[in-house]
């Protein structure tokens, strides 16, 4: 079955503490790793697609990367605006995406 | 403008009530999803369309029906409401051969 789980359900950072979010997926003919950022109330906004293990992409301070297991969502020196939920999803090719429960971030300053 | 739309965007009802949330998007994707979002549950697919012609059912579509108007137009119906259907719903749109999805700003439904 396939399956994405993200870890930790929730991290509290201080402003500028870097730290990693995890996504690890069982899905079978993966075509896409896709990283959202929700916010309270409103509809998750894409961020990055990884589609091979090794790929890499950055945005800011937000750089996610792939292997055959799992993605990270890292986040070097974090500001409070970074705050929110990001989640996870994967699918196979031509269907619908599997969604994580997502990481629900708090940065304070 | 939003390139993802979805009304209404609040909505209260009671139990046994039929309602309808409509998703309009500018976007020219033929893909289009329901999913509902409940804490601690995550996003959960309902339904999705990949053109006009194809509607396929999604892990949790019991209660729900859908109505694919138009390539811009995907509307969920809920027969006769019922309280666990109070949730978040949201719709998206994607290209074909892309899984990239773009989600509307969300309907909260609360049925009593």
């Amino acid at each position: 079955e396939d399956q994405v789980t993200q870890s930790p359900e929730a991290l509290r950072l201080q402003e500028g503490e870097s730290s990693s979010l995890n996504c690890s997926y069982t899905v079978s003919g993966l075509r896409g790793l896709f990283w959202y950022r929700q916010d309270p109330g409103k509809g998750p906004e894409f961020l990055f697609t990884l589609y091979s293990a090794g790929e890499e992409k950055e945005k800011e301070r937000l750089k996610a990367t792939l292997t055959k297991k799992e993605s990270f969502l890292h986040i070097t020196a974090p500001k409070p605006e970074d705050s929110a939920t990001y989640l996870c999803a994967a699918g196979p090719s031509g269907y619908a995406l599997n969604f994580g429960k997502g990481t629900s971030l708090l940065v304070t300053p | 403008d939003a390139d993802v739309t979805q009304t209404p965007r609040n909505r209260i009802t009671k139990t046994g009530k039929r309602i309808m949330l409509e998703c309009s998007q500018t976007k020219g994707h033929d893909r289009m999803y329901w999913y509902r979002q409940d804490p601690g549950l995550g996003l959960r697919l309902i339904y999705y369309s990949f053109d006009v012609k194809d509607i396929n059912k999604g892990e949790i579509s019991d209660g729900y029906s859908v109505s694919r108007q138009a390539q811009a137009k995907f509307s969920l119906s809920l027969e006769s409401a019922i309280p666990n259907q109070t949730a978040l719903y949201f719709c998206a749109t994607s290209k074909p051969g892309n899984n990239e999805q773009f989600f509307g700003p969300g309907t909260r439904l609360t049925v009593l």
